[in-house]
């Protein structure tokens, strides 16, 4: 298993237009989050599921953001009518579940709104 | 609603001496993890901290929880120029997720 992989690595995009990003968890683990970070910021929680169960969304994300992870394995970011304000590094990171697991996060997939 | 507290934001070493980060919260908390992210990287696990008073040693980290489960910190003794990244604290959130401090950036002037 070669860990989390993320794909784009970097995607640039005009305002308006929607964009999709995918997520590859370590194959043994049944928890998959999405995580947003902005430069100097930590990382802010967007989702995450539980096999193929969404079990939490923040309260902070816009209705035009939604995920999937349609057979437990995969996962999907989708953005739709981009804004400036999503210009982010997006994160996911998987874990077994349970108390304090261990976080193994991607590399990141760095969107940029022009 | 609970929060976390990460001071410094920034500290700059000269390479050799020690560094501590420390992370407060107003509540108390049932865990906490450290993750390390270098610049241009992706967040790193250290290490989880569970029990009230519980240390852990990694070669050159220490990792301190407090009695009351409301602070902890990671000290790291004679820093090395590898040593250079953001040092998170993360505690659970009470839905299963972790929720993340801002970080303290490390720079290590050698």
């Amino acid at each position: 298993d070669t860990g989390v992989s993320q794909d784009p690595r970097h995607k640039i995009t005009k305002r308006g237009q929607n964009v999709t990003f995918r997520c590859d968890p370590i194959s043994e683990h049944n928890r998959l989050y999405w995580y947003r970070q902005t430069l100097g910021q930590g990382p802010e929680f967007l989702t995450y599921f539980q096999n193929e169960a969404q079990l939490e969304k923040s309260r902070l994300l816009s209705d035009r953001f939604s995920a999937e992870r349609p057979k437990g394995s995969f996962s999907t970011l989708e953005i739709q009518r981009t804004e400036q304000g999503d210009s982010a590094m997006y994160l996911c990171a998987s874990s077994l579940a349970g108390v304090g697991a261990g976080y193994t996060f991607g590399s990141g997939t760095r969107l940029t709104v022009v | 609603g609970q929060q976390v507290m990460q001071i410094p934001q920034y500290q700059h070493v000269q390479e050799g001496e020690d560094f501590t980060t420390y992370c407060n919260s107003s509540t108390t908390l049932s865990n906490i993890q450290w993750y390390k992210q270098r610049p241009g990287g992706h967040p790193v696990f250290l290490i989880q901290l569970v029990k009230s008073g519980e240390v852990k040693k990694q070669k050159r980290l220490t990792f301190q929880f407090g009695e009351a489960k409301k602070n902890s910190s990671l000290h790291i003794t004679a820093t090395q120029t590898t040593d250079v990244g953001t040092y998170f604290c993360g505690y659970g959130g009470s839905q299963g997720n972790l929720i993340f401090g801002k970080g303290t950036k490390l720079s290590v002037k050698p």
